[in-house]
Formats: C-alpha cells, sequence, structure tokens
C-alpha cells in the first residue's frame, strides 16, 4: 500500500536535547512538507521540499532543521533552540508543489518534553 | 488578517442530517485552491475535497460538497447524510498561487477547524 509513514509515534524529549523525527513516503510524490499543529489551532508550515537536496523555511523554521537526501525521506530535527516543542508534527507529501495539488498526510508524532 | 476564518468552534447534527461547516477566506489573489481535511480523534488529516478558485461548477466527491461562492469568498462544505464516522475536526485550507500577494504555491494555510459531533 502507498502511503505516509512518520515515526515514533509518541516522542519524548530531554531539556537540551535534539530529536529527530522520522516520514518516509512510497508515493512517488516529489514535494514533502512538515507542518506543526498545537492544541486547538491549525497546522503551520516549518519546511519544505521540492526536490532532493533543496529545502525551503516555511514559517517557523526557527529551532528545526530537516535534510532531504533521498525522494523518499524528509526527516526533521527538533535542536535544543526551539524552546517550545510541545506539539503534534505532521508530514505531508504531493506529487507537485503546485496550487492545484493535494497535500496527503502522515499519521503524526506527538512530541513531549519531560 | 486570518486568512481562513471557521467561525464555528464545534458543531452538532443528528445522523443522516446534512450539516454546513462554515470557511471565510481571504485572498487578493486571483489564483487560489481550496482544500477541505478531516482529522479524526487518531490525528492524521484526511483529504476530502478540493476547489480551484477558477472552477466554475462546486465540487462534489461522494457525500461531499462544497459550496463555493466567490464573490463572497466563502468555501462551505456540505455533509450529506451525516454518520457517527463523520465525527471529527473538520480544517478549510487555502493555497494561494502569486508570490507577490505573499502567498506562494507551496503550503496550505489553515483555518482553526471545527469540531463536528454526530448524534446517534
Amino acid at each position: 500500500d502507498g502511503g505516509i509513514t512518520q515515526s515514533p509515534k509518541y516522542l519524548f524529549r530531554k531539556e537540551g536535547q535534539n530529536v529527530t523525527l522520522s516520514c518516509e513516503q512510497n508515493l512517488n510524490h516529489d514535494a514533502m512538507y512538515w507542518y506543526r499543529q498545537d492544541p486547538g489551532q491549525g497546522l503551520r508550515l516549518i519546511y519544505y521540499s521540492q526536490i532532493v537536496n533543496d529545502f525551503q523555511k516555511g514559517d517557523i523554521a526557527e529551532g528545526y532543521s530537516v535534510s532531504r537526501e533521498k525522494k523518499e525521506s524528509f526527516p526533521l530535527t527538533v535542536t535544543s533552540a526551539q524552546k517550545n516543542p510541545t506539539a503534534f508534527y505532521l508530514c505531508a507529501s504531493s506529487m507537485l508543489a503546485a496550487l492545484q495539488e493535494t497535500q496527503y498526510f502522515g499519521p503524526g508524532t506527538r512530541l513531549l518534553v519531560l | 488578517a486570518q486568512k481562513i476564518t471557521q467561525t464555528q468552534p464545534g458543531m452538532f447534527v443528528q445522523e443522516k442530517e446534512a450539516v454546513t461547516l462554515d470557511c471565510t477566506y481571504d485572498t487578493s489573489d486571483q489564483s487560489y485552491g481550496l482544500f477541505w481535511y478531516k482529522q479524526p480523534s487518531s490525528g492524521e488529516m484526511i483529504f476530502l475535497i478540493y476547489q480551484g478558485s477558477y472552477d466554475e461548477q462546486n465540487a462534489t466527491e461522494g457525500r461531499y460538497s462544497l459550496n463555493f461562492q466567490k464573490a463572497r469568498k466563502s468555501a462551505n462544505l456540505v455533509i450529506s447524510a451525516s454518520q457517527l464516522g463523520d465525527s471529527a475536526m473538520y480544517f478549510c485550507a487555502m493555497r494561494e498561487g502569486s508570490i507577490n500577494s505573499g502567498g506562494s504555491n507551496y503550503k496550505l494555510t489553515f483555518g482553526k477547524g471545527t469540531l463536528l459531533t454526530v448524534n446517534p
């Protein structure tokens, strides 16, 4: 089955620790995205990538980093510089970063700070 | 200013009845796309329906239809014959076409959502 997988489902971070969230897709999509969702809110874009080895900052990129070494994979690192990381993180992908292209989402990772 | 406004934090509907979830948007672009997603308690965002700004007819997908009123900048989701499994958060989102207007064709801007509860 084609789809988007995210792991882990839950992640706990200690103060000062960097953690990495995994996102993998087998849909052969070119574009991938990371969004953050806070309680009672919509999603906000962190980073996006249209092609391998290229990515761009979204609206709330500070304290986060990404890489896109393979078309299928777009991991997100939450660094110690992100002071309020507790949130639900959703990865998405689309055929192209075009107006009509639908973004499909993974199941999400819930990050909690210990 | 909010680009996507969903004025109903919560809605209730009886099973088998129709319900309309409101969404208004703000853009100066002529070219844009409007999306509705469903988010059940599990958290995954499920795509429901898409409407392009140049589409002359309202989009429909099974029990979902989009009541698109361009002059009023509204894109309301209509769910017909509600089912218990429709209980979830529903998000309206917009993709703008022009970088010059502050938008781009890479991100979705989401509203804050409406929590729909279907009663048996």
